[in-house]
């Protein structure tokens, strides 16, 4: 069985500028999370999707965030405009419906310069 | 809101020895309780979980126990490798609010050779 991919694995990037987060889940986990952790803090909840549909976006920092799931398989993360606090590892993880049984992707480590 | 509290944030051991992090938590609906490591470059991987309902739980070298009524919850690693170096988190499951995760903030395990 395939894992969660994530890709980019590194991306560097200047303030005000845009980048695109990508996740692709296990095939078949309705569940769909992401989270951040910004240097040696913990790790945050972001949103969660359900299939396509947005369940929960409470930790979502602001609205230069913006997480879709076309079609309810991979799901993207922009960030527009980059500002430097938002340099951190992002995680994507995917579950069965139920939510237990986490897998995690190894994650996308910005950095905003 | 939801918090995890975990300690300590780094710990050092020699190999063989015991490592011990300990964890509490404020939501009483939470009913599960997983615990990652990771490692360099990956993501968070699922070591051992623990449900409510079980007072601890063991699988080969690592323990976890679980306080309900205090609120309490562990792990326990003994005769430690340096291969069991990483940094490892607690973890609250929020099973009314879609499975989200509260993440504690995480302890470095070095295990010296």
């Amino acid at each position: 069985e395939a894992g969660v991919t994530q890709f980019p694995s590194h991306s560097v990037i200047e303030k005000g500028q845009t980048v695109t987060l990508r996740c692709d889940p296990i095939s078949g986990h309705d569940n769909l999370y992401w989270y951040r952790r910004v240097m040696g803090k913990e790790i945050k909840f972001l949103l969660h999707f359900v299939k396509e549909s947005k369940q929960d976006e409470s930790g979502m920092p602001n609205n230069r965030f913006l997480a879709e799931r076309t079609g309810g398989t991979y799901s993207t993360l922009k960030v527009q405009p980059a500002e430097l606090e938002d340099s951190g590892v992002y995680f994507c993880a995917s579950s069965p419906a139920g939510g237990y049984g986490y897998t995690f992707g190894s994650g996308t480590r910005l950095t905003v310069v | 809101g939801e918090n995890v509290e975990q300690h300590p944030s780094t710990l050092s051991v020699q190999e063989g020895d015991s490592a011990v992090i300990k964890c509490t938590y404020s939501d009483s609906a939470s009913n599960y309780f997983p615990w990652y490591k990771q490692e360099l470059g990956k993501g968070p991987q699922l070591i051992i979980d623990i449900r409510s309902n079980v007072g601890e739980k063991k699988d080969q070298r690592i323990a976890v126990t679980l306080n309900k009524t205090a609120k309490h919850f562990s792990l326990h690693i003994t005769e430690t490798q340096p291969e069991d170096s990483a940094v490892y988190f607690c973890v609250a499951f929020l099973y009314n609010q879609g499975g989200k995760l509260i993440f504690g903030q995480g302890t470095e395990l070095s295990v010296k050779p």
